[in-house]
């Protein structure tokens, strides 16, 4: 098991270019998210997804999209850079069954992004 | 809005002295509270969590202490070592059928054990 995975961890972007952040996990998992963690700041919702081809948005959506198409992958795309959104970026997934022992999210290695 | 509020921002302590990471929240509807560690250049792990059944859950060294009416939880690091020098997140959500995995994070704290 792999368990998240997460392309690039590095990623140098001039203001207005677009991206894609990869995020992949192999735990046959229904829920995923993204987070942006900033320094003081902790680390805040994105945008999640419950299940292949249902998504939706959380404290911070502004400036991102996403989609689902399968239950492995969970893309994030960044429309236009800003300087705003250089943060570190963190895809998480986890179960949506059982009891509070399986409520455990699974967050990959992160994505470094700096937008100049 | 912050909901949940962490404290102190870094902590330095020696080994084998005990480590106190604080948390408040306001959303009373919160109903998991997680504990995260995270390493440098790394993803937050879980470290341990707990229900507002309980109040208090021990793993190891590591203890969450849960004050349901002061709406406060806290992390206790028994015997602290180096290896335990992290950043540590505390969260929130709300478990029930419509809002489950939304977490919500403290600010993080650094903590620093020496040898």
């Amino acid at each position: 098991n792999a368990g998240v995975t997460q392309t690039p961890k590095f990623q140098v972007l001039k203001t207005g270019q677009s991206m894609t952040l990869q995020c992949a996990q192999d735990m046959n998992h229904e829920y995923m998210s993204w987070y942006r963690q900033d320094p003081g700041m902790g680390l805040r919702l994105i945008h999640y997804s419950v299940g292949a081809g249902i998504t939706d948005q959380g404290e911070v959506p502004n400036g991102y999209n996403v989609s689902r198409s399968t239950t492995e992958d969970f893309p994030l795309r960044l429309l236009s850079a800003a300087p705003s959104q250089t943060s570190v970026y963190f895809c998480a997934s986890r179960t949506t069954i059982g009891t509070s022992s399986s409520y455990e999210q699974y967050f990959g290695p992160g994505t470094r992004l700096t937008v100049t | 809005q912050q909901q949940v509020k962490q404290s102190p921002q870094s902590l330095i302590v020696q080994k084998g002295g005990i480590s106190i990471i604080n948390c408040a929240y306001e959303n009373t509807a919160f109903d998991y509270f997680p504990w995260y560690q995270q390493f440098p250049g790394k993803g937050p792990a879980l470290l341990i969590a707990i229900r507002p059944d309980v109040s208090e859950k021990k793993e190891g060294r590591f203890t969450i202490s849960f004050n349901k009416s002061a709406k406060q939880f806290s992390l206790h690091i028994m015997d602290s070592q180096p290896g335990d020098s992290a950043t540590y997140f505390c969260a929130a959500s709300m478990e029930d059928g419509t809002s489950y995995g939304k977490l919500t994070f403290g600010q993080g704290t650094i903590l620093t054990v020496h040898p």
